[in-house]
């Protein structure tokens, strides 16, 4: 069955460090990876997105994403974290070859990230 | 661009009446909305998909007499909980979607129902 695993809940990181919250998958063929945030209390805001080509990708905020297609596993990054980045973070995967619903997505369980001053 | 507006933000109903969640794309034609479930400190449940003009396409599990979806137009899809109970209080956040499968969802900012 295809699935999108981020295999920590939590997340917590200084100030000012480098922070990576991580993301594996399982669907077949060539998938579209996506990352969303999500603040309290509201909807998700896009962050990035690797469809093909370079394997890095970098996105809203100074965030980027590493894909890795032999890992399968698109990691999100950041150099220097913020407080202001703490919040929900969602990895979202779509399998474009599903005829039927090509735009649905197959998300993770979200990673709480937590930067402290 | 590309902004979806969710109203309201929150709501607090009694127990047995219905509450009528609005999802529109101010800026754009939205073919195809979806309707998300998220209980505390967990991820996002698919509750159904809704193209325009036609019948919702729901989840496995989700009573569609109890909630029902209507994509009137390009712009609005509509989320209403039918007699409601304490057990559908919940955030619900609606997302649309008009470009193709290499394109994000734009999402709604959410609505908290509270039944009492």
């Amino acid at each position: 069955a295809q699935s999108v695993a981020q295999p920590e809940d939590q997340v917590n990181v200084a100030e000012g460090n480098p922070l990576t919250v991580k993301c594996t998958y399982s669907v077949s063929g060539n998938p579209y990876l996506f990352w969303y945030v999500q603040y309290p209390n509201r909807g998700l805001q896009f962050l990035l997105k690797y469809i093909t080509g370079d394997n890095l990708v970098k996105g809203s905020y100074g965030f980027e994403a590493e894909f890795n297609k032999s890992q399968t596993s698109f990691h999100l990054k950041k150099p220097s974290a913020l407080v202001s980045d703490s919040a929900l973070y969602f990895c979202a995967v779509r399998d474009p070859y599903n005829a039927g619903n090509n735009r649905k997505l197959i998300w993770g369980l979200g990673t709480s990230l937590a930067v402290n001053p | 661009g590309a902004v979806v507006s969710q109203h309201p933000s929150w709501v607090i109903c009694k127990s047995g009446t219905s509450v009528k969640i609005e999802c529109r794309s101010l800026d754009f034609q939205a073919t195809t909305m979806f309707w998300y479930r998220q209980f505390p400190k967990q991820s996002l449940m698919l509750m159904a998909t809704s193209n325009e003009g036609s019948k919702a396409t729901y989840e496995q599990g989700v009573e569609k007499d109890k909630f029902l979806i209507n994509h009137a137009s390009l712009t609005l899809s509509t989320l209403t909980v039918t007699s409601a109970h304490p057990e559908d209080s919940s955030f619900y956040i609606c997302s649309a979607s008009f470009e193709g499968p290499r394109s994000p969802l734009h999402f709604g900012n959410g609505t908290r129902l509270t039944v009492t």
